[in-house]
């Protein structure tokens, strides 16, 4: 059973330019979370995404920055003119149900973005 | 609001020596307090602990929760130059489907 994928590892992107993460979860797990890393600091929550739902994006910037987790295929986090501030590691986590408090979140390699 | 904090931020520590790892949590109705490594690359789950008092143990590895006093800690003994890492303590927070408040990491480095 392959843990969480995520791809790429590492991306660069210009300033204006488009960021896309994907994320496919553990098999029988439709739970996805996308945690950012910035720089010496702790995972901060963006969003959490059953197939085909947005359920709590309240992490999300308000501009810029989207996510979806299609029926089929991975979930995908996307920025939008990205700027040097969106620098950082993006973390997916999956969970086979609702984190009620009594199950984990397995997490991805993560996605490394840097903007020159 | 919900907060979660670590001590120490960051320690240096021999080979064979013992860490302690300090998180403590302001959150309303806590289920849950999950502790990870992370080594560059994915946080791994160590451990979850939803009772106060009961010692959960993997290896050299340990972790107790008190839910009167509001805090966590990891035990690492006899450690070795694997155990380097950033420690993440989290918190699931509840009504908020599933969502976790993690502390900032403390950096454990192991010299020989």
């Amino acid at each position: 059973n392959a843990g969480v994928m995520q791809n790429p590892r590492h991306l660069v992107r210009r300033r204006g330019q488009e960021a896309r993460l994907r994320c496919s979860p553990m098999k029988g797990h439709s739970h996805v979370y996308w945690y950012r890393q910035l720089p010496e600091e702790g995972l901060k929550f963006m969003v959490y995404l059953q197939k085909e739902n947005i359920i709590d994006e309240s992490g999300m910037p308000k501009e810029r920055f989207s996510a979806e987790f299609p029926k089929e295929g991975p979930s995908i986090l996307r920025i939008q003119q990205v700027v040097r501030g969106d620098s950082a590691a993006y973390f997916c986590a999956s969970s086979p149900r609702l984190l009620t408090g009594f199950t984990e979140a397995f997490f991805g390699q993560g996605t490394r973005l840097t903007v020159v | 609001e919900d907060k979660v904090v670590q001590s120490p931020l960051s320690l240096v520590v021999h080979e064979g020596d013992t860490v302690t790892l300090n998180c403590s949590y302001e959150v309303t109705n806590f289920r849950s307090l999950l502790w990870y490594k992370q080594e560059k690359k994915a946080p791994t789950f160590l451990f979850m602990l939803t009772s106060s008092g009961i010692e959960k143990k993997s290896g050299r590895l340990s972790s107790i929760l008190d839910k009167k006093e509001l805090f966590s800690i990891l035990n690492i003994t006899a450690t070795q130059t694997g155990d380097s890492a950033i420690y993440l303590c989290a918190v699931g927070i509840p009504d908020s489907w599933g969502k976790l408040q993690f502390g900032a990491g403390t950096q454990v480095v192991v010299t020989p």
